[in-house]
Order: structure tokens, then sequence, then C-alpha cells
């Protein structure tokens, strides 16, 4: 089974507008932590909000927030008021495990469109 | 301060040819990661260095992968007679971690080095 999932091959969002982005995981660990990375064409990974189990609250980070749902095993991206610059791909990853040096486990990532 | 930096950042080389990878993780950080994106694809991990030495190099596909971390700061992933599958960008990243069971160490990525294999 898939670690990470995400549904959405691409996306498209007028400027201004707010998008969601989704994301599944799996894991049996009482611990772990949930990331959301984008790349731009240029081909750097850029952290943008990580969530971990444990947290009663959703994290945000100014226009990026998660929305997570630990029943549902869901933690999708949230942006609001879209700008051009965000038209890039979008990976959702999983670290499992107690400890912040685990590998990260990534899905297959979104491409969000930001049109005029 | 300064990112993650890679070099090179395109490398072209020829079916059965080592090629070697450098990568120079953000200053002070102790932990340091080599994943490797196919075309389409998220990144998949390949190895972890916690200073010197290799903590997880369960990622690596098979022997031809080699990771080196000498001195606890610059990594270089070598592969030894290249494929044509070995193609893709390969990814490092680093984090400020010493295994204190913190929660939320995010792991910083380099620009990538583009290997093509022909």
């Amino acid at each position: 089974a898939q670690k990470i999932t995400q549904t959405q091959p691409g996306m498209f969002v007028q400027e201004k507008e707010a998008v969601t982005l989704d994301c599944t995981y799996d894991t049996s660990d009482p611990s772990y932590g949930l990331f959301w990375y984008k790349q731009p064409s240029s081909g750097e990974m850029i952290f943008l909000i990580y969530q971990g189990s444990y947290d009663q609250q959703n994290a945000t980070e100014g226009r990026y927030s998660l929305n997570f749902q630990k029943a549902r095993k869901s933690a999708n991206l949230v942006i609001s008021a879209s700008q051009l610059g965000d038209s890039a791909m979008y990976f959702c990853a999983m670290r499992e495990g107690e400890y912040d040096t685990d590998k990260l486990i990534f899905g297959t990532g979104t491409r969000l469109q930001v049109f005029p | 301060g300064a990112g993650v930096s890679q070099t090179p950042s395109n490398k072209v080389t020829e079916k059965g040819k080592y090629v070697e990878l450098r990568c120079d993780p953000i200053s002070g950080h102790t932990a340091l990661y080599w994943y490797r994106q196919s075309l389409g694809q998220g990144p998949e991990f390949l190895i972890y260095f916690q200073g010197t030495g290799a903590a997880d190099d369960s990622g690596l596909p098979n022997d031809r992968f080699f990771a080196v971390r000498p001195e606890g700061s610059v990594s270089t992933l070598k592969i030894q007679r290249t494929e044509r599958g070995d193609s893709a960008v390969y990814l490092c990243a680093s984090s400020l971690s010493d295994r204190s069971g913190r929660a939320g160490e995010t792991q910083y990525f380099g620009p990538g080095t583009r290997l093509l294999v022909l």
C-alpha cells in the first residue's frame, strides 16, 4: 500500500482564490510527522509546513494551512489567496517514528497552476 | 545563511562510467540525506548520515551506489558502472538534529544534481 497518496495530478486555480491539495497517508506508527514541500520548475524542494501527529491544532504558516484529520488520515494543504508564483509541484511527505531524523516518504505530487 | 549546495548541477556521462555527486549541507547540520527523484515522481530516500556514519542506507538500490561523509560535513554520492536507469535528479537534504526526540525537524533540500546516463 502507498504510504502517501496524492490523488490530484494537476490542479488549476485563479489568482486570489483558495485551493486545497489533497494528501492521505498510511501508517501504524502512533508518532509521525507530515510535511508539505513546493518544487518550482527550478527543481529545489522548498519546505512549506509541518504537522506532528500529536499536535492538537492545525498548522499554519502565512498563506499555508494544513487541514489535519487524524481519524481519516488526511493532511490536506490549503493555500489561501493564490498568487502566480504559487504555480509549482507540491509534494506531501511523511516521517514515521519518534525521532526527527528518519527519512521522508513522499507522494507523487500535485502540479498546481495559478492563472490570472 | 547559505543553504544546501550540490555540485555539479548537471552531469552527463556514458553507460558504465563512474560518477561522484557532491553535497555541502547547511553549516552545523548533523543529519544529511540523499534522495533520488525520477521524472514525474516524488523523491525516494537513498541514505542518511548522522555525523560521519551512515545511520540508514536501506534506500540504496544496489552495491553500485555508495556514499561517504568522512568529516561529518560534505558528503559524496558515488555511482559505479552507471546504467541508463540511474538517470534522475539526485537531491541532498540536511537537518539540524540531535536525536533528542523533538518532532518536526525540517529537512532542507539543495537544488539537486541532474544526472543523465547515455
